[in-house]
Parts: C-alpha cells; structure tokens; sequence
C-alpha cells in the first residue's frame, strides 16, 4: 500500500515549457488535490477533484489545468511554465472531502 | 471564508521542555481543525484532528491540542519536546455541510520547531 505517489520528485524547466504532474493513490480516494507550497506561506490549492469526473479551481489556479483520469489518477499540467511556478508541489487524496488528507511526498520544480 | 493565523515563524525548545504551538482561526462557523507536520523533504503527516465530540484532542508522538470556540483557538502542545520533534507545524481549517469553501483545507503559514539539546 504505497498510499499517494508523485512523479517526478525533481524537474528543472525553462519558461515557455510544458510538463505533466502525476499523482496516483491507492486507497480508493474519491476526492484529490493538488497543492503548492512556497516558504511563508503554507500550502495553498491549485485545483481539487471532489470525485471522479468533477475537478474545481482552488486558490491559485492560474497558469495549471488538471486531469481527473480515473479514480486512482489526477495530474497536474504547466502549459507555458513561468518562474513564478518554481515551487514544491503537493498532491493529496482523502476519502471524501470533508475527510482528513493524506499527502504524496512532493515534486521540488524549478523554472528558470 | 476561512482563515488561519500561526503566531511565531520558528519556535525554539530544549529537550524535554514544554512545546506551545499557537494556532487562531477565523470561520463563519465551527470549522473541523487539523494539525499536519511536516519533517525536511517529506509531505504532510496528519498529527491531530478535531470535528465534533471532545475538545480535547490526542494525536500522535505525544501531541494534543484544545479547540477553544470562544477563543477561536486550535493551540498544539507536547508535555516534553524530544529531538525528533524537530520539523515544521502546520494548522489547517476546513469548512463542512456543504457551500463554495466545503472539503477545501486552508493552511496556516507554518512554524518551524527547533530543538536544542
């Protein structure tokens, strides 16, 4: 039971370029999120993914779209990547939204 | 919509001294309240949470706090810190029963606990 996985752990980008965030979980999740982090100011929302099929804005969703593929999968897209984006980015799942989370191990992105 | 204020960027503590972790909240109604910790490189681990019952909760790795409503209060506390409580402390808030801001987490800025031998 891995719990939540995150691919890559690491991702240098140069502005302009595009990439895919992945995030799996294996615990039947029906809701899932994605999160950035930067110093001073916690974990704020990008998107969330109350169950399969359905995906809503968080806070600071500009500049990202997302991807509920299946129950299991929910990925996370940079279609022009910016510096502003160079972040720690977070998914998590919880069993239904008003459940506790429970977080991947982060993806450490750098856009220069 | 919810808010939540962490008092103190970094907390510092000798072993085996009393750790005080303060967390205020601000909700247009009794929010559930959760407190996460986060160790160098890792994710979010949940440490505590409390939604209804007992305002007194326990957590893990001797961790506890107290939902104080009229204080607005979700304060985490450790009888006696031990090195490998060192890390950072997140509070969180979550709105419930339905509405825009439902199941959606809004974390606090962080407190970076040191511990001193």
């Amino acid at each position: 039971n891995a719990g939540v996985t995150q691919t890559p752990k690491f991702q240098v980008l140069k502005t302009g370029q595009s990439m895919t965030l992945q995030c799996a979980q294996d615990m039947n999740h029906n809701s899932m999120y994605w999160y950035r982090q930067d110093p001073g100011m916690g974990l704020r929302l990008i998107y969330y993914s109350a169950s399969e099929g359905t995906t809503d804005k968080g806070e600071v969703p500009n500049g990202y779209n997302v991807s509920r593929l299946n129950k299991r999968e929910f990925s996370l897209r940079l279609e022009s990547a910016a510096p502003s984006q160079t972040s720690v980015y977070f998914c998590a799942s919880s069993k239904l939204p008003e459940y506790e989370q429970y977080f991947g191990p982060g993806t450490r992105l750098t856009v220069t | 919509a919810q808010s939540v204020t962490q008092l103190g960027s970094h907390v510092s503590v000798s072993e085996g001294a009393l750790v005080l972790l303060r967390c205020n909240y601000s909700s247009s109604v009794p929010p559930y309240l959760f407190w996460y910790v986060q160790y160098p490189n890792q994710g979010l681990q949940l440490l505590l949470k409390y939604t209804t019952g007992a305002t007194l909760v326990k957590g893990i790795n001797g961790f506890e706090a107290e939902f104080k409503k009229s204080e607005t209060s979700f304060h985490l506390t450790k009888p006696s810190a031990h090195m490998s409580d060192a890390a950072e402390y997140f509070c969180a808030v979550m709105l419930w029963g339905g509405g825009t801001s439902y199941g959606k987490l809004t974390f606090g800025q962080g407190t970076i606990l040191t511990v001193h031998p």
